[in-house]
């Protein structure tokens, strides 16, 4: 979706290191959604953020919601190989209606 | 089930063949979602039920695309003569209210391969 970029596309980083994945909006947001998926499977829910400046985690996952920049980042800290996948990140862009758009996901890899 | 379900997971068709396509969403769950996904790509909508109601159909990309959901539980995404365009995974996804911005969990999707 052109609405919704995400940078990095890929990311290969070696375990144990810190990463930053982006998702930027060109329209306003209401409500912004990280999603994890790997090959052949569906979309695994991680996070929702809904306020500027609400900030989430969930054990060496953080994410956070700029709403003035219309932006969002997640953040892995002290990355294992568990965390390899696809990560996407969706939003709500028009007001009132139920749909998301998503980004075009970001590949993260993980070196042993 | 605990989950959404799709069915079936891989679906190979000739261009031209109708296909359907089944989900069955957390059960008690108001709102389903149908996306289509592109290899490489984000998943893009294509309908929106409420119950049996189906409230937004915006995304379909053409009138060979049919979704229903007549006792507002399962749902059937059908696609008529299928074109080699179609291959994507359709995933279904579904949440607990009608209430914007409920969170939406998916299945695993079903892969449509058209030779």
């Amino acid at each position: 979706s052109q609405e919704l970029e995400q940078s990095p596309q890929s990311l290969i980083v070696q375990e144990g290191k810190n990463l930053t994945i982006n998702c930027t909006s060109s329209k306003t947001l209401y409500g912004l959604y990280w999603y994890k998926q790997k090959y052949g499977e569906g979309l695994i829910f991680l996070m929702m953020l809904q306020k500027g400046g609400e900030e989430k985690s969930h054990e060496k996952i953080t994410a956070k919601l700029d709403e003035k920049k219309q932006q969002s980042s997640l953040h892995i800290t002290a990355s294992q190989p568990s965390h390899a996948g696809i990560y996407l990140c969706g939003a709500g862009i028009i007001q009132g209606a139920q749909k998301l758009v998503f980004g075009q996901g970001t590949r993260l890899t993980i070196n042993p | 089930g605990a989950g959404v379900s799709q069915s079936p997971r891989y679906k190979v068709a000739k261009r031209g063949q109708d296909v359907a396509l089944r989900c069955d969403p957390i059960s008690g769950h108001v709102s389903l979602f149908w996306y289509q996904q592109a290899l490489g790509q984000g998943p893009e909508f294509l309908t929106y039920f409420q119950n049996e109601a189906q409230l937004d159909k915006s995304g379909l990309p053409s009138d060979r695309f049919f979704a229903e959901r007549p006792e507002g539980s399962v749902s059937t995404l059908k696609i008529q003569r299928t074109q080699q365009e179609d291959s994507a995974v359709y995933l279904c996804a579904s949440s607990h209210t009608r209430l914007l911005w409920d969170t939406q969990y998916f299945g695993p999707g079903t892969r449509l391969t058209v030779l």
